[in-house]
């Protein structure tokens, strides 16, 4: 019972190289989410998909890009890394409407130097 | 202002305090409301969600109050292992959850 996994579990990468980070599901799950957290700002988020091919903006989406061609898989990818990505990032899944419960992923430390 | 703002404490109590969080949120059109748990360095997981009428789950009520966009978290008789930060999530539509930076929770024995 894998659940929802994310990797890598954490990452060093440096300013300006594209980062990749890998978040699967073993619910099929329509809805998955990407948040970042940082300290003083709670949860944001920053992409969600209602389904494969279907991908919407949250709160703090600018510098990152997502994809979902399977209805398990939805990597996020940061274009242009900055300083400003450092964070840890959690993949959330969920069945239906808000009402359920989103299930996080273990999160993912990235620090771009 | 924050869409949903709390308290980040840190709060010390001891074993067997009772402890309230308060939560307050600024979209009067918000949906859904609920608390979520967070362990040092680990994902959040869902506490409970939180209605209209007021909710209890064992030593936890959470209640609500749409007219002063506010939320409460009430735990009893405190427990080492409720040490944790304490998100406080508000659903707006189409799975839009904004949360709180969270309130810090330390029981000491």
């Amino acid at each position: 019972d894998a659940g929802i996994t994310q990797s890598p579990r954490y990452k060093i990468t440096e300013t300006g190289r594209q980062v990749t980070l890998m978040c699967h599901q073993t619910w099929s799950h329509s809805y998955m989410f990407w948040y970042r957290q940082d300290l003083g700002h709670g949860l944001r988020l920053i992409y969600y998909s209602a389904a494969a091919d279907i991908t919407d903006k949250g709160e703090v989406p600018d510098g990152y890009v997502v994809s979902r061609s399977k209805t398990e898989n939805f990597p996020l990818t940061l274009e242009s890394a900055t300083r400003s990505q450092t964070s840890v990032y959690f993949c959330a899944s969920i069945q239906g409407t808000g009402t359920d419960t989103q299930y996080f992923g273990p999160g993912t430390r990235l620090t771009v130097l | 202002r924050k869409e949903v703002e709390q308290d980040p404490g840190p709060f010390n109590v001891p074993e067997g305090a009772t402890v309230a969080f308060n939560c307050t949120y600024s979209n009067s059109a918000s949906q859904s409301f609920f608390w979520y748990r967070q362990d040092c360095r680990k994902e959040p997981k869902l506490l409970m969600s939180v209605y209209s009428s007021g909710n209890e789950d064992g030593r936890f009520t959470a209640q609500l109050n749409r007219a002063s966009q506010y939320i409460s978290l009430l735990i009893r008789d405190s427990k080492l292992s409720d040490s944790a930060t304490y998100l406080c999530v508000v659903l707006y539509n189409n799975n839009d959850m904004r949360f709180g930076a969270g309130t810090r929770l330390t029981v000491k024995p």
